[in-house]
């Protein structure tokens, strides 16, 4: 089973700074087949990222994944209100698995 | 617009049953591996189990295989988890998932969620 590993567990900024999110996996995630998630309290979670670096329809170009290998991120270029949420990260290059979220909260 | 309405969910005691539903609309059900993926109270997502288009292979995470099941009716355009033998820690919410175009079966990530349904399993 692949680990992802997420830093940090809370990452406390303001609306229109810049938001850094890491996932990193116990193994290589070939193809770079790793998602990224946003989630609001009571809602299902709404798919933002796909194949490490492409956006899903509809989601705003603030939000940009990079990375290979083992390591990944999402970044916010400006945070918005509405995208004060929990993010995970997901690998589906073997049997699913998700990081334990990053929780991006108000400061 | 795609739309997973699911149904099915409530309180049980522990080792007994339930059937979650999911139907479809919006898209053509047929051609797309559908999932389950669960959330326990303030914790994180879990895959649970995947279908594939025909129904003909389906495979499921360790932590419940043999006691859920997984099917779908495309002529309803219907997803289904047969849960049996229930416990304390399949306490969760259940999300039905549609497949991304990313990925290959059974591997995938999802691009549209179900609203979520809450299993609760007494103890």
């Amino acid at each position: 089973e692949i680990v992802l590993t997420q830093s940090p567990a809370t990452l406390s900024l303001s609306p229109g700074e810049r938001a850094t999110l890491s996932c990193r996996a116990s193994q290589s995630i070939s193809d770079s087949f790793l998602a990224w998630y946003q989630q609001k309290p009571g809602q299902a979670p709404r798919l933002l990222i796909y194949d490490a670096s492409s956006r899903a329809t509809g989601i705003p170009d603030r939000f940009s994944g990079s990375g290979s290998g083992t390591d990944f991120t999402l970044t916010i270029s400006r945070l918005e209100p509405e995208d004060f949420a929990v993010y995970y990260c997901q690998q589906y290059v073997s049997s699913p698995t998700f990081g334990q979220g990053t929780n991006v909260e108000i400061k | 617009e795609v739309e997973l309405v699911q149904s099915g969910g409530g309180l049980v005691q522990s080792g007994g049953s339930l059937r979650l539903s999911c139907v479809a609309s919006g898209f053509t059900f047929s051609r797309y591996a559908m999932n389950w993926v669960r959330q326990a109270p303030g914790k994180g997502l879990e895959w649970v189990s995947v279908i594939s288009t025909t129904g003909d292979s389906t495979y499921t995470a360790d932590s419940v295989k043999g006691r859920f099941t997984i099917s779908r009716d495309n002529s309803k355009n219907a997803l289904y988890l047969q849960m049996n033998s229930l416990r304390a820690e399949d306490t969760a919410v259940y999300y039905c998932a549609k497949r991304a175009s990313s990925g290959y079966y059974p591997n995938n990530c999802y691009d549209y969620w179900g609203q979520g349904t809450l299993v609760s399993v007494s103890p």
